[in-house]
């Protein structure tokens, strides 16, 4: 069975401090593994795709990797705007996307 | 360019009441979902389409049933609404290519009392 699990379920951050987000997962076939932002209210955003280990996207403060077993987000320099719940997925096949829970991001000024 | 968008925003209902949720995307995708997200699980899979003209059952699709209305639109029944049924449920859409990224709506609220 496909599993995602991430961690922490909660950061909380000063603005300016450096840290990542962990997605592991264990999936029969990695198609793609995704990083979504969800705000409070709003469906989740799409941010990046990962198809290989290896594999990095960059996007202004974030950093997505991907190796094997695990995926990072990293956020450099953090502001009070990135305060979002981040969510990783698996794609196994069209009916098998998985999601973990959530990481919930709060970044204080 | 609206992406998806979802009808109502907001809905109670009392236990056994039905209704249905409205989903429509303005980006030529040919596949649509249905998720419905619950504090503490995730995001899970009620039902999707994969093209216009079918339909196939995700994780959890007991009490629901759907209609790929057309290319455009893909809405959700509830025909019988239950308290287990209050969550927030979102529409997605997809291109072609199944591991290509999804694209959600703003969500439906639902409270069934």
């Amino acid at each position: 069975e496909d599993q995602v699990t991430q961690s922490p379920e909660a950061l909380r951050l000063q603005e300016g401090e450096s840290s990542s987000l962990n997605c592991s997962y264990t999936v029969s076939g990695l198609r793609g593994l995704f990083w979504y932002r969800q705000d409070p209210g709003k469906g989740p955003e799409f941010l990046f795709t990962l198809y290989s280990a290896g594999e990095e996207k960059e996007k202004e403060r974030l950093k997505a990797t991907l190796t094997k077993k695990e995926s990072f987000l990293h956020i450099t320099a953090p502001k009070p705007e990135d305060s979002a719940t981040y969510l990783c997925a698996v794609q196994a096949s069209r009916s098998k996307l998985t999601f973990g829970k959530g990481i919930t991001l709060s970044v204080r000024p | 360019n609206a992406g998806v968008t979802q009808t109502p925003k907001f809905q109670v209902l009392k236990t056994g009441q039905s209704m249905t949720l409205q989903c429509a995307q303005d980006m030529n995708h040919n596949s649509m979902y249905w998720y419905r997200q619950d504090p503490g699980m995730g995001l899970r899979l009620i039902y999707y389409s994969a093209s216009e003209g079918t339909t196939d059952k995700g994780e959890v699709p007991n009490g629901y049933n759907v209609s790929r209305l057309n290319k455009r639109e893909f809405s959700l029944r509830l025909e019988s609404a239950a308290p287990s049924q209050t969550s927030v449920y979102f529409c997605a859409s997809q291109a072609s290519s199944y591991n290509s990224p999804l694209h959600f709506g703003n969500g439906t609220r639902l409270t069934v009392t």
